[in-house]
Protein backbone atom coordinates (compact mmCIF):
# COMPACT_ATOMS: atom_id res chain seq x y z
CA UNK A 1 0.00 0.00 0.00
CA UNK A 2 1.62 3.30 -1.19
CA UNK A 3 2.16 6.08 1.68
CA UNK A 4 1.33 9.86 2.21
CA UNK A 5 2.86 11.47 -1.06
CA UNK A 6 3.88 14.76 -1.07
CA UNK A 7 4.75 16.80 -3.68
CA UNK A 8 7.43 18.70 -4.45
CA UNK A 9 9.98 17.26 -2.18
CA UNK A 10 12.21 20.37 -2.36
CA UNK A 11 11.46 24.15 -3.51
CA UNK A 12 12.68 27.37 -2.99
CA UNK A 13 11.20 30.87 -3.77
CA UNK A 14 11.85 34.58 -2.64
CA UNK A 15 10.01 36.57 -0.67
CA UNK A 16 6.58 37.68 -1.45
CA UNK A 17 5.88 34.66 -3.99
CA UNK A 18 3.24 32.22 -3.27
CA UNK A 19 3.90 28.20 -3.17
CA UNK A 20 1.62 25.43 -3.43
CA UNK A 21 1.89 21.59 -1.96
CA UNK A 22 0.31 18.45 -3.15
CA UNK A 23 -0.55 15.93 -0.87
CA UNK A 24 -1.71 12.33 -1.67
CA UNK A 25 -3.19 10.28 1.41
CA UNK A 26 -2.57 6.21 1.67
CA UNK A 27 -5.46 5.17 -0.14
CA UNK A 28 -8.51 4.81 1.64
CA UNK A 29 -8.01 8.00 3.79
CA UNK A 30 -10.60 10.63 4.21
CA UNK A 31 -8.83 12.75 6.93
CA UNK A 32 -5.87 14.59 5.45
CA UNK A 33 -3.78 17.20 8.15
CA UNK A 34 -0.69 19.44 7.44
CA UNK A 35 2.37 20.23 10.22
CA UNK A 36 4.66 22.63 9.85
CA UNK A 37 8.01 21.72 11.11
CA UNK A 38 10.98 24.19 12.18
CA UNK A 39 13.80 24.01 14.42
CA UNK A 40 12.62 26.55 16.73
CA UNK A 41 8.91 26.13 17.15
CA UNK A 42 8.77 22.32 16.14
CA UNK A 43 6.06 20.24 14.63
CA UNK A 44 2.67 22.36 14.71
CA UNK A 45 -0.58 21.76 13.54
CA UNK A 46 -1.87 23.97 10.45
CA UNK A 47 -5.32 22.26 9.17
CA UNK A 48 -6.99 19.72 8.95
CA UNK A 49 -9.51 18.23 6.24
CA UNK A 50 -12.09 15.76 5.92
CA UNK A 51 -14.52 15.35 3.30
CA UNK A 52 -13.75 18.60 1.71
CA UNK A 53 -14.46 20.03 4.85
CA UNK A 54 -11.71 22.35 6.88
CA UNK A 55 -12.04 20.70 10.49
CA UNK A 56 -9.78 22.23 12.37
CA UNK A 57 -7.25 25.01 12.18
CA UNK A 58 -3.80 26.18 13.67
CA UNK A 59 -2.54 29.45 14.14
CA UNK A 60 -1.22 30.00 11.54
CA UNK A 61 -1.92 33.55 9.56
CA UNK A 62 -4.41 33.71 6.93
CA UNK A 63 -1.86 33.50 4.59
CA UNK A 64 -1.79 29.76 4.87
CA UNK A 65 -4.70 28.42 3.42
CA UNK A 66 -5.67 24.56 1.93
CA UNK A 67 -8.20 22.63 0.39
CA UNK A 68 -9.44 18.92 0.14
CA UNK A 69 -10.54 17.59 -3.20
CA UNK A 70 -13.62 14.82 -3.87
CA UNK A 71 -10.44 12.30 -4.11
CA UNK A 72 -8.79 13.15 -0.86
CA UNK A 73 -5.95 14.73 -2.24
CA UNK A 74 -5.24 17.73 -0.65
CA UNK A 75 -3.26 21.11 -1.39
CA UNK A 76 -1.65 23.90 0.99
CA UNK A 77 -1.35 27.21 -0.14
CA UNK A 78 1.62 30.09 1.29
CA UNK A 79 1.26 33.13 0.20
CA UNK A 80 3.15 36.88 0.49
CA UNK A 81 5.84 34.34 1.76
CA UNK A 82 8.06 35.48 4.64
CA UNK A 83 11.50 34.51 5.73
CA UNK A 84 10.12 32.66 8.68
CA UNK A 85 7.84 30.41 6.55
CA UNK A 86 11.36 28.23 5.56
CA UNK A 87 10.22 24.86 6.86
CA UNK A 88 9.28 21.31 6.16
CA UNK A 89 5.59 21.09 5.69
CA UNK A 90 4.44 17.87 6.26
CA UNK A 91 1.15 16.29 5.35
CA UNK A 92 -0.29 13.02 7.32
CA UNK A 93 -3.51 11.10 6.57
CA UNK A 94 -5.54 9.04 8.71
CA UNK A 95 -8.48 6.33 8.41
CA UNK A 96 -11.92 7.94 9.85
CA UNK A 97 -14.47 6.20 10.67
CA UNK A 98 -13.47 2.71 12.29
CA UNK A 99 -10.50 1.08 14.91
CA UNK A 100 -7.91 2.65 15.77
CA UNK A 101 -8.11 6.18 14.07
CA UNK A 102 -5.74 8.08 16.48
CA UNK A 103 -2.95 7.43 14.19
CA UNK A 104 -1.68 9.74 11.69
CA UNK A 105 0.32 8.49 8.97
CA UNK A 106 3.32 11.04 7.43
CA UNK A 107 4.54 11.68 4.27
CA UNK A 108 8.11 12.40 3.50
CA UNK A 109 7.49 16.42 3.73
CA UNK A 110 8.06 19.54 1.29
CA UNK A 111 11.13 21.35 2.29
CA UNK A 112 10.32 25.18 1.92
CA UNK A 113 13.19 27.67 1.24
CA UNK A 114 12.64 31.40 1.31
CA UNK A 115 15.12 33.49 0.39
CA UNK B 1 -1.76 26.82 23.96
CA UNK B 2 -1.04 22.80 24.97
CA UNK B 3 2.17 22.09 25.35
CA UNK B 4 4.04 18.91 25.96
CA UNK B 5 7.54 18.87 27.82
CA UNK B 6 9.69 15.98 26.34
CA UNK B 7 12.81 15.10 28.25
CA UNK B 8 15.86 14.45 27.63
CA UNK B 9 16.29 16.77 24.75
CA UNK B 10 19.27 14.68 23.73
CA UNK B 11 20.95 11.21 24.45
CA UNK B 12 24.21 9.53 23.59
CA UNK B 13 24.49 6.39 24.62
CA UNK B 14 26.62 2.75 24.10
CA UNK B 15 25.28 0.33 21.58
CA UNK B 16 23.45 -2.33 23.74
CA UNK B 17 22.21 0.04 26.21
CA UNK B 18 18.29 0.55 27.57
CA UNK B 19 17.05 3.82 26.36
CA UNK B 20 14.10 6.04 28.26
CA UNK B 21 12.32 9.09 26.99
CA UNK B 22 9.27 10.93 28.54
CA UNK B 23 6.56 13.37 27.96
CA UNK B 24 4.48 15.52 30.41
CA UNK B 25 1.82 17.68 29.79
CA UNK B 26 -0.22 20.47 32.23
CA UNK B 27 -4.09 18.65 29.44
CA UNK B 28 -5.23 15.87 29.27
CA UNK B 29 -4.87 13.66 26.35
CA UNK B 30 -7.00 11.01 25.30
CA UNK B 31 -4.40 9.62 22.83
CA UNK B 32 -0.77 9.42 23.39
CA UNK B 33 1.64 8.42 19.76
CA UNK B 34 5.16 8.30 19.22
CA UNK B 35 6.97 8.61 16.10
CA UNK B 36 10.67 8.55 14.87
CA UNK B 37 12.15 10.83 12.18
CA UNK B 38 15.07 10.53 10.48
CA UNK B 39 16.79 13.07 8.60
CA UNK B 40 15.11 14.31 5.66
CA UNK B 41 12.42 12.32 5.94
CA UNK B 42 8.60 12.36 7.38
CA UNK B 43 7.83 11.11 11.12
CA UNK B 44 7.04 7.35 11.38
CA UNK B 45 3.93 5.96 13.65
CA UNK B 46 6.13 3.07 16.81
CA UNK B 47 3.40 2.87 19.08
CA UNK B 48 -0.02 4.77 19.70
CA UNK B 49 -1.78 4.57 23.31
CA UNK B 50 -5.66 4.84 23.49
CA UNK B 51 -6.10 4.92 27.23
CA UNK B 52 -4.78 5.47 30.67
CA UNK B 53 -2.53 3.07 32.06
CA UNK B 54 -1.96 1.39 28.95
CA UNK B 55 0.93 -0.45 28.37
CA UNK B 56 2.25 -1.19 24.45
CA UNK B 57 4.90 -3.10 23.09
CA UNK B 58 6.33 -2.94 19.37
CA UNK B 59 9.23 -5.16 19.26
CA UNK B 60 11.94 -3.58 21.57
CA UNK B 61 10.08 -0.37 22.22
CA UNK B 62 7.49 -0.02 24.78
CA UNK B 63 5.16 2.71 25.80
CA UNK B 64 3.13 3.37 28.19
CA UNK B 65 -0.27 6.12 28.71
CA UNK B 66 0.32 7.59 32.09
CA UNK B 67 -2.77 7.30 34.74
CA UNK B 68 -3.58 10.38 34.92
CA UNK B 69 -3.69 11.33 31.11
CA UNK B 70 -0.90 13.90 31.20
CA UNK B 71 2.15 11.89 30.69
CA UNK B 72 3.43 8.63 28.95
CA UNK B 73 7.54 7.14 28.29
CA UNK B 74 9.00 5.39 25.86
CA UNK B 75 11.66 2.90 26.38
CA UNK B 76 13.90 1.22 24.24
CA UNK B 77 15.93 -1.69 24.77
CA UNK B 78 19.28 -3.32 23.66
CA UNK B 79 19.44 -0.02 21.86
CA UNK B 80 20.95 -0.46 17.87
CA UNK B 81 22.70 1.82 15.52
CA UNK B 82 19.66 2.15 13.20
CA UNK B 83 17.64 3.48 16.52
CA UNK B 84 19.29 7.09 15.78
CA UNK B 85 16.99 9.55 14.83
CA UNK B 86 14.83 11.95 16.68
CA UNK B 87 11.85 10.38 18.71
CA UNK B 88 8.74 12.61 19.23
CA UNK B 89 6.14 12.25 21.17
CA UNK B 90 2.56 13.77 20.58
CA UNK B 91 -0.79 14.13 22.13
CA UNK B 92 -4.27 13.64 20.85
CA UNK B 93 -7.35 15.40 22.40
CA UNK B 94 -10.11 14.17 20.84
CA UNK B 95 -9.30 10.88 19.56
CA UNK B 96 -9.55 10.55 15.96
CA UNK B 97 -8.85 14.28 15.02
CA UNK B 98 -6.54 14.83 13.31
CA UNK B 99 -4.63 17.81 15.61
CA UNK B 100 -1.95 16.36 17.62
CA UNK B 101 0.05 18.63 19.85
CA UNK B 102 4.24 17.37 19.60
CA UNK B 103 6.81 17.75 22.16
CA UNK B 104 10.31 19.19 21.11
CA UNK B 105 12.08 15.64 20.44
CA UNK B 106 14.37 13.82 21.71
CA UNK B 107 17.71 13.68 19.72
CA UNK B 108 19.24 9.96 20.13
CA UNK B 109 22.42 8.93 19.57
CA UNK B 110 24.52 5.84 19.32
CA UNK B 111 28.08 5.48 19.75
CA UNK B 112 29.17 1.57 18.50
Amino acid sequence: KAGVTQTPRYLIKTRGQQVTLSCSPISGHRSVSWYQQTPGQGLQFLFEYFSETQRNKGNFPGRFSGRQFSNSRSEMNVSTLELGDSALYLCASSLVGGGNTGELFFGEGSRLTVL
Amino acid sequence: GQQLNQSPQSMFIQEGEDVSMNCTSSSIFNTWLWYKQDPGEGPVLLIALYKAGELTSNGRLTAQFGITRKDSFLNISASIPSDVGIYFCAGQLIQGAQKLVFGQGTRLTINP
